[in-house]
């Protein structure tokens, strides 16, 4: 079954101790990336990445970091959390090189930061 | 840069009611067009999309036209259910490599027997 895998689902942590939500596809996918869904505010991108070891900021990088090792795999870096990334995250994939295709989203990971 | 304007919810409707949730554009050039559905606890799923003017996209009994003239994707469905119950979103593609997505604010419908 065609699909996108987040892990942890559900997350409580404290201000300041990292964090990865890991994402992993396997359909065989160039285009991995991360947006998170706020009330009022819709899907707003925090990263994208277009191949292995290529990664580039969305509209909202500040306090995350990305990698891109393998192609099936996009975790999200939370270096040093604050309560401002209370949110939830989704991660997504497409077919890369074009702006006809449709993104596959995971399930989501809600992240908590106290 | 590219954004998208969606109507603000939450919208209620009786079962086999008509709904319209507005969608607008702000894009250079021409870029793909797409709804989203989200049921509760769950990730988004593509529910339609078009790829140029003029363009009907249609699935499940919801449609929308791209309108190059109008800059708007209507999303439409002449007789909802329950099970339509969910939170809509518009959201483009850009022209060129299709790298960055831009979604609305999303409109939460609930249907009622």
């Amino acid at each position: 079954e065609a699909q996108v895998t987040q892990n942890p689902r559900y997350l409580i942590t404290v201000t300041g101790k990292k964090l990865t939500v890991t994402c992993s596809q396997n359909m065989n996918h160039e285009y991995m990336s991360w947006y998170r869904q706020d009330p009022g505010l819709g899907l707003r991108q925090i990263y994208y990445s277009m191949n292995v070891e290529v990664t580039d900021k969305g509209d909202v990088p500040e306090g995350y970091k990305v990698s891109r090792k393998e192609k099936r795999n996009f975790p999200l870096i939370l270096e040093s959390p604050s309560p401002n990334q209370t949110s939830l995250y989704f991660c997504a994939s497409r077919v890369a090189g074009s702006n006809t295709g449709e993104l596959f989203f995971g399930e989501g990971s809600r992240l908590t930061v106290l | 840069g590219d954004s998208v304007t969606q109507m603000e919810g939450p919208v209620t409707l009786s079962e086999e009611a008509f709904l319209t949730i507005n969608c607008t554009y702000t894009a250079t050039g021409y870029p793909s067009l797409f709804w989203y559905v989200q049921y509760p606890g769950e990730g988004l799923q593509l529910l339609l999309k078009a790829t140029k003017a003029d363009d009907k996209g249609s699935n499940k009994g919801f449609e929308a036209t791209y309108r190059k003239e109008t800059t708007s994707f209507h999303l439409e469905k002449g007789s909802v259910q329950v099970s339509d119950s969910a939170v809509y979103f518009c959201a483009l593609s850009d022209r060129y490599t299709g790298n960055q997505f831009y979604f609305g604010t999303g409109t939460s419908l609930t249907v009622i027997p």
